[in-house]
């Protein structure tokens, strides 16, 4: 089974610009959630999209948005790049929930680099 | 606030050895507690995770402690190997919203 794509793989911007980032989730897997990982900050959540609507928000501003298409397949937007969010995208699918036992596959992610 | 807290920040441990890693924890309403392992350009790998109710849980050479009324948790790794260099990572959460640790380079000397 194919593991979760995430691309690309890099991708320079620069600031002010906006950006939008792709994951393909394992095949069957409803849940897609989206973290950003910072050397600083760690790994954080985002937010999730289950079968088509955002179950769960992270504490990012609104420049920060995503979206699931019917195919489980999902895109993040970030608008108005700015300097601080040069980050590792990282894409997470699950079959549903994995504190009910569907554990979180992770993608490599997309690191994004804003000039 | 920081929700999980993760220590040591880096660890070397010889071939053969335990490494131990612990985390703690803020909030009680979490109910699952992941452990993942990094390595350079990859994504995080879930390793081992864990429910509140089970005090202990083991798989082949990675065991997880677990003291919900301390709100800590750990991971042992027994034998640790050359091949177990990474940076691991805890996680406390609900749902597939989960906060993690800053993470622990675990550095095994052949």
């Amino acid at each position: 089974k194919a593991g979760v794509t995430q691309t690309p793989r890099y991708l320079i911007k620069t600031r002010g610009q906006q950006v939008t980032l792709s994951c393909s989730p394992i095949s069957g897997h409803r849940s897609v959630s989206w973290y950003q990982q910072t050397p600083g900050q760690g790994l954080q959540f985002l937010f999730e999209y289950f079968s088509e609507t955002q179950r769960n928000k992270g504490n990012f501003p609104g420049r920060f948005s995503g979206r699931q298409f019917s195919n489980s397949r999902s895109e993040m937007n970030v608008s108005t790049l700015e300097l601080g969010d040069s980050a590792l995208y990282l894409c997470a699918s699950s079959l549903d929930a994995a504190s009910r036992g569907s554990p979180l596959h992770f993608g490599n992610g997309t690191r994004l680099t804003v000039t | 606030q920081q929700q999980v807290k993760q220590s040591p920040q880096s660890l070397i441990v010889q071939k053969g050895g335990i490494s131990i890693i612990n985390c703690a924890y803020e909030n009680t309403a979490f109910d699952y507690f992941p452990w993942y392992q990094q390595f350079p350009g990859k994504g995080p790998a879930l390793l081992i995770a864990i429910r509140p109710d089970v005090s202990e849980k083991k798989e082949g050479r990675f065991t997880i402690s677990f003291n919900k009324s301390a709100k800590q948790f750990s991971l042992h790794i027994m034998d640790s190997q050359p091949g177990d260099s990474a940076t691991y990572f805890c996680a406390a959460g609900k749902g597939n919203q989960f906060y993690f640790g800053t993470g622990t380079s675990l550095t095994v000397i052949p």
